[in-house]
């Protein structure tokens, strides 16, 4: 079955710092990649949509200069989260579907990635 | 706007034990709806999903159906084992392919 992939699966970072977290979907092709963001103990959060070769779009309440998302081919998308600070912490996870029509794909989701920001 | 609300959790039961799991949405349209599943440690998983209405979606011994009177999607079954506790998510996919899960439920299954 298709396979999404996410580097780096735990990371810990110093606050004012940035990190970057890939996505990749293994066999197949993605137009749309999302990140979502999980809370301890609560339901995932969209945060954004991932376009190939166009730019994100952002949910309400999410600062795009903050997260910033680049879908530069059809396997690999990356979430860059700037001066990053402690309430940052949290799991982030993605997910991607094989090109086609929109809403006739599954959405693969990524193994997700453990932020900590000391 | 759209949403999912499944029951509050944690749930304990014992192994073999009847299993039900409330999900009900609100919708503009006829969003698909989905049970995924999150093992410990592991990420998301798609457990079963139902496009239309009175569509049965079933795996791993687990079925749900889609309900449109009710709005419902409720998860169940007959017959659990220690290895089913995770934490359930009921989910909708929208008109623009989002995903909007609900805020999901902790399974427990003593042996």
């Amino acid at each position: 079955g298709a396979v999404v992939s996410q580097h780096p699966s735990r990371v810990i970072c110093k606050s004012g710092t940035s990190v970057k977290i890939e996505c990749r979907s293994l066999d197949f092709q993605a137009t749309t990649m999302f990140w979502y963001r999980q809370f301890p103990k609560q339901s995932l959060m969209l945060m954004a949509t991932s376009n190939e070769g166009s730019k994100a779009t952002y949910e309400q309440g999410v600062e795009k200069d903050k997260f910033l998302i680049n879908h530069a081919s059809l396997t690999l998308s990356t979430l860059t989260v700037t001066s990053a600070h402690p309430e940052d912490s949290s799991f982030y996870i993605c997910s991607a579907g094989p090109r086609g029509v929109p809403g006739k794909y599954e959405q693969y989701f990524g193994p997700g990635t453990r932020l900590t920001v000391t | 706007g759209d949403s999912v609300t499944q029951m509050e959790g944690p749930v304990t039961l014992s192994e073999e034990a009847f299993l039900t799991i409330n999900c009900t949405y609100t919708a503009t349209g006829y969003p698909s709806l989905f049970w995924y599943v999150q093992y410990p440690g592991e990420g998301l998983q798609l457990l079963l999903k139902a496009t239309k209405a009175d569509d049965k979606g079933s795996n791993k011994g687990f079925e749900a159906t889609y309900r449109k009177e009710t709005t419902s999607f409720h998860l169940e079954k007959g017959s659990v084992q220690v290895s089913d506790s995770a934490v359930y998510f009921c989910a909708q996919r929208d008109r623009d392919d989002k995903i909007i899960f609900g805020k999901g439920t902790r399974l427990h299954i003593l042996p």
